[in-house]
């Protein structure tokens, strides 16, 4: 039962172009949704977050968007660049479990020079 | 000055030993947490503590059992290690049940 789901295990894409990266859910109590990017060999580093009273959040390049009545958040790179290349997680949680956060299951993102 | 640490990074041992992963923050959170990562990368929470409290424990075997000295640390030992421990383990902390987790480098474990 998964209930972050990104269907796009990876996306390519030009130096400079817009990278948009996908993630669905499935629980109607989540209220917040983070993005965590990963290189090889390191731990997740937190990218961005929002908040379900919102539909968009804003911080630098990297923009989410979150689309509540189709349970569908998005976060767009623009311009993206080579070193925006690592797995994309998104996550979620419900602020009854407290911290818990339920995450996808990553987006490999491969930005060409 | 790493935020979130963990020793060993790689850990490579025979089935049925006993094996323990260690953790520290120096961020001043007051929560911690385990994590699993599978073949199939999910990321998929164990354990977490609050204050040395744990306030959430997944459905996870019991040979797995946390331990949080205080608050900066929270260690994980694994008793009688099986071929499906193989996995890559995180460590995370955050300010108190705040949901901007930071993670440590990890410790990809390697059950033969």
């Amino acid at each position: 039962d998964q209930q972050v789901k990104q269907n796009s295990p990876s996306l390519s894409v030009q130096e400079g172009r817009i990278s948009i990266l996908n993630c669905d859910y499935t629980n109607s109590m989540f209220d917040y949704f983070l993005w965590y990017k990963k290189y090889p060999a390191e731990g997740p580093t937190f990218l961005i977050s929002i908040s379900s009273i919102k539909d968009k959040n804003e911080d630098g390049r990297f923009t989410v968007f979150l689309n509540k009545s189709a349970k569908h958040l998005s976060l767009h790179i623009v311009p993206s660049q080579p070193g925006d290349s690592a797995v994309y997680f998104c996550a979620a949680s419900e602020e009854t479990s407290g911290s818990r956060l339920t995450f996808g299951e990553g987006t490999q993102l491969t930005v060409n020079p | 000055d790493t935020a979130v640490s963990q020793t060993p990074k790689y850990l490579v041992t025979q089935m049925g030993n006993d094996k323990s992963i260690k953790c520290e923050q120096n961020l001043g959170h007051d929560t911690m947490y385990w994590y699993k990562q599978d073949s199939k990368k999910f990321l998929k929470i164990m354990f977490s503590y609050n204050n040395k409290e744990l306030i959430i424990n997944e459905t996870v075997p019991n040979r797995f059992s946390p331990k949080s000295p205080d608050k900066a640390h929270l260690n994980l030992h694994i008793n009688s290690l099986e071929l499906g421990d193989s996995a890559v383990y995180f460590c995370a902390s955050s300010q108190a049940l705040g949901n901007e987790q930071f993670f440590g480098p990890g410790t990809r474990l390697t059950v033969l």
